[in-house]
């Protein structure tokens, strides 16, 4: 299994909600990743797990909170989002925080 | 400032033709680099990588040279083909960091028939 699925694939949301986009891999992988991403520019790097541990948080509001529950499974909670959040949310998966990042199909968040 | 950015925003070539794809860098510790595809609606897929030892490194039609005295990155397409037609990203791996993988803006590349 060389994949990574991220759930929901679409998700439309007020700015009172509270909702969560899933990640799952079942690589073994070491390090997780939340990127975010915009129309035709690249993806931002948001947080970064290492051994289900945050190491990296690139100032992200506090209206968004990870979670890594175990090894193969990472949340992004979203809770009182503004629709500029409104965004492609990438998770990414590698071995350990040196190697090749292996990207979910992401999950398109609309904010209205 | 944090930038890993690219020369080009688009690039069209002639389905057949070799294309090229730059990308210059500004963190001179980064040791690993990545090449991604994204097509529309997906997310981005690994092409090759490159580490800072290596100079040249050739995949399956694809070749990536790494110029750490100017700190420039090339993506070669050999024989372009129309399923190449993607926005293609260089990637740079701030290991100092602690894992940050940082993208540079892209470049859309278009493949006519």
């Amino acid at each position: 299994d060389t994949e990574v699925t991220q759930t929901p694939k679409h998700l439309v949301m007020g700015m009172t909600n509270k909702k969560s986009l899933k990640c799952e891999q079942h690589m073994g992988h070491r390090a997780m990743y939340w990127y975010k991403q915009k129309a035709k520019k690249p993806p931002e790097l948001m947080f970064v797990y290492s051994y289900e541990k945050l190491s990296i948080n690139e100032s992200v509001p506090s209206r968004f909170s990870p979670e890594c529950p175990n090894s193969s499974l990472l949340n992004l909670h979203l809770h009182a989002l503004q629709p500029e959040d409104s965004a492609l949310y990438l998770c990414a998966s590698s071995q350990d925080w040196t190697g090749e990042l292996f990207f979910g199909e992401g999950s398109r968040l609309t904010v209205l | 400032g944090e930038s890993v950015g690219l020369h080009l925003p688009t690039l069209s070539v002639q389905e057949g033709d070799n294309s090229i794809i730059n990308c210059a860098y500004s963190n001179s510790a980064s040791d690993y680099f990545i090449w991604y595809k994204q097509e529309s609606g997906k997310g981005p897929q690994f092409i090759i990588d490159i580490r800072s030892n290596m100079d040249k490194r050739q995949g399956q039609r694809v070749t990536v040279l790494l110029n750490k005295t100017v700190k420039h990155l090339s993506l070669q397409i050999a024989a372009t083909q129309p399923g190449d037609s993607a926005v293609y990203f260089c990637a740079e791996n701030r290991g100092n960091q602690g894992g940050k993988l940082i993208f540079g803006q892209g470049t859309e590349l278009s493949v006519k028939p």
